[in-house]
């Protein structure tokens, strides 16, 4: 059973730090995805990570994959209140749609 | 270009009852799947439907059911509420079939369901 594990669960941060999300999965997978999620919003697609050393850059986010490590990272450099919300990554493992989720990141920026 | 639509956005229902939720996908998306969010379970994959055709199940009861239309419009059920079906229910269009060729999922703002 394919299990996505993330790290921090909840991280508060003062504005302009940087800081890194980790996000480890269980079982051999080429894509994951990466999610914002606002209180009692929806999902947001932030970036979609197709192959092992595949980088991201989005503003101040940037997102890479390891699939040897079954390892991405969500990185935030010089955070701004803006990025408070929860990340979420995503692992698929088929084709039929079926996203796993980890547990989700709530960051808070701190003024 | 309109996005995932999801309607009710919030509903309240006693124990026993049943729910009926809908979701019509962006315009031209023919894959349609449903996720539960729950504080305590997360994000849970429920099921998805392409070409009218259930394609893929999560571990949920027998009581959750689907069903996807012609026009890739898909409904889905619970039957015999109980309280811990309480949760967001999220829909999710893709251009293509369940994700295959790298495609991206779009989310609805989700359904807010509330058994008391």
């Amino acid at each position: 059973e394919l299990k996505v594990e993330q790290n921090p669960l909840f991280l508060s941060m003062q504005e302009g730090k940087n800081y890194t999300i980790y996000c480890n999965y269980s079982t051999t997978s080429d894509r994951l995805y990466w999610y914002r999620q606002d209180p009692g919003k929806s999902l947001e697609s932030l970036f979609v990570l197709l192959s092992n050393g595949a980088v991201k850059q989005e503003g101040r986010l940037m997102a890479s994959l390891d699939t040897k490590a079954r390892l991405s990272t969500l990185h935030i450099t010089a955070a701004v209140h803006d990025l408070s919300a929860t990340y979420f990554c995503a692992v698929v493992l088929d084709t039929y749609g079926k996203l796993t989720f980890g547990t989700g990141t709530r960051l808070t920026i701190i003024p | 270009k309109a996005g995932v639509t999801q309607t009710p956005r919030y509903l309240i229902k006693t124990r026993g009852q049943q729910v009926t939720l809908s979701c019509s996908p962006i315009s031209g998306h023919r894959s349609v799947s449903w996720y539960q969010q729950t504080p305590g379970q997360g994000l849970q994959f429920l099921f998805e439907y392409f070409s009218e055709t259930q394609r893929n199940k999560g571990n949920f009861p027998g009581r959750f059911s689907g069903r996807q239309f012609s026009n890739s419009r898909s409904e889905m059920n619970v039957s015999t509420l109980e309280l811990g079906d309480s949760a967001l229910y999220l829909c999710a269009s893709s251009l293509v079939p369940g994700l295959a060729a790298a495609g991206e999922l779009f989310f609805g703002e989700g359904s807010r369901l509330t058994v008391l």
